[in-house]
């Protein structure tokens, strides 16, 4: 089944903790990115990554890290969790596209992680 | 800056009656525009694009949008309404040769039977 996975899918910490949340996908897409969604703020994009080793900062990205050492692999790092990274977090995957024209495939999502910081 | 405005935070209508949920966006050039739907604890699901050609894109479950580049508008439509389409719609958008996807703020649709 296609599917993106997402772990922990609930997340309890506390400041300054550093934790990590996985996220995998089994389509062989090119494209993966997180975003965080907040009551009133709709979706908003943390990072997102064309390719292995290609990651660029979405709209929010301060006190997130990213890394994409393998195609199915985008784990998103919070080195020092504020409680204003309480969040309800995805992560996404589509197809990348030709170089140039962007992402004009849809995305694939996670089920979700609920993260809270106290 | 680029923006998507999702004016109404709640339509509510009556099932079988048509439905709209409206979407305008503030993108530079000839954007990707999509719209998607989150069912309660789960993760969004796509339910269909507008990416250039005909303006009216038909996609999952008897939904539809129309795109109009004067008025920079996508909004989503069906015909008859469902209980069951009760749930979260976000549109969003994509500027053209770019990666970043900019959401909206959703609309939550409740059909009363």
């Amino acid at each position: 089944e296609a599917q993106v996975t997402q772990n922990p899918r609930y997340l309890i910490t506390v400041t300054g903790k550093k934790l990590t949340v996985t996220c995998s996908q089994n389509m062989n897409h090119e494209y993966m990115s997180w975003y965080r969604q907040d009551p009133g703020l709709g979706l908003r994009q943390i990072y997102y990554s064309m390719n292995v080793e290609v990651t660029d900062k979405g709209d929010v990205p301060e006190g997130y890290k990213v890394s994409r050492k393998e195609k199915r692999n985008f784990p998103l790092i919070l080195e020092s969790p504020s409680p204003n990274q309480t969040s309800l977090y995805f992560c996404a995957s589509s197809l990348r596209g030709s170089r140039g024209a962007g992402v004009s495939y849809e995305q694939y999502f996670g089920p979700g992680t609920r993260l809270t910081v106290t | 800056a680029q923006s998507v405005a999702q004016p109404e935070d709640q339509v509510n209508v009556a099932e079988g009656n048509p439905l709209t949920v409206k979407c305008t966006y503030s993108v530079s050039g000839n954007p990707y525009l999509f719209w998607y739907v989150q069912y309660p604890n789960r993760g969004l699901q796509f339910l269909l694009k507008y990416i250039t050609g005909d303006n009216l894109v038909k996609g999952s479950y008897g939904f539809e949008a129309e795109f109009n580049k004067s008025q920079t508008s996508f909004h989503l439509k069906k015909p008859s309404a469902l209980v069951s389409d009760s749930s979260l719609y976000f549109c969003a958008v994509r500027p053209t040769g770019g990666f970043k996807t900019i959401f909206g703020a959703g609309t939550r649709l409740f059909v009363k039977a």
